[in-house]
């Protein structure tokens, strides 16, 4: 158990470009959860894959964020035309058995400047 | 739609005494898994207790302690012995009908030597 990583922990963009940001789960997890945290706010639930499947988006992700996990392992999020409202960390979760008990990394740190 | 209140965004306590850290939820499932996640200055979030809404029996888990009183949805976190290491953003969260996990806005809590 190498815990969850996430790649990078700071990015700092400028508004209207893309940016991708990387997360790998603890490996024996199905479960990978993407969430994005503001300044004084709880995680906001982003979007939900058990292994490659994406099964739950967050009305929250529009059409310019988008989120694969091939074959299952790690995860990318892309975010398309960055806005300034875009600034937030994203934290990314793992999760085996029960439900509900999550892996969190340590987050990436997104500035749209 | 699933809530979470966390009325004390900020609360203090001295090395060693208790602390308890107030949580309210609304939800209309009937099925459902509360948590309690800690965020210390590193920003990963740790599960520090978890409870199923079904079992009556209140979670504990070392120094950690839950009051779970189902009908009034109330959730609260009781630090005892509390150490410097506590020190941290408390998160409620709950978990029903879906994968995804609900959080309140948080509750820093500050240990004072």
């Amino acid at each position: 158990d190498t815990g969850v990583s996430q790649d990078p922990r700071h990015k700092i963009t400028k508004r209207g470009q893309n940016v991708t940001f990387r997360c790998d789960p603890i490996s024996e997890h199905n479960r990978l959860y993407w969430y994005r945290q503001t300044l004084g706010q709880g995680p906001e639930f982003l979007t939900y894959f058990q292994n490659e499947a994406q099964l739950e988006k967050s009305r929250l992700l529009s059409d310019r964020f988008s989120a694969e996990r091939p074959k299952g392992s790690f995860s990318t999020l892309e975010i398309q035309r960055t806005e300034q409202g875009d600034s937030a960390m994203y934290l990314c979760a793992s999760g085996g058995e029960p439900p509900g008990r999550l892996f969190f990394g340590s987050g990436t740190q997104l500035s749209v400047l | 739609a699933q809530t979470v209140t966390q009325s004390q965004p900020e609360m203090s306590v001295q090395e060693a005494e208790t602390v308890t850290l107030s949580c309210t939820y609304d939800t209309s499932e009937s099925d459902y898994y509360l948590f309690w996640y800690k965020q210390p200055p590193s920003r990963q979030m740790i599960l520090v207790i978890r409870q199923e809404a079904y079992k009556q029996q209140n979670a504990t888990e070392n120094r950690f302690s839950v009051n779970f009183q189902k009908a009034a949805k109330s959730f609260s976190l009781k630090i005892s012995d509390s150490q410097l290491g506590d020190a941290a953003m408390y998160f409620c969260a709950i978990q029903g009908g879906s994968e995804k996990l609900v959080f309140g806005k948080g509750t820093k809590l500050t240990v004072n030597p």
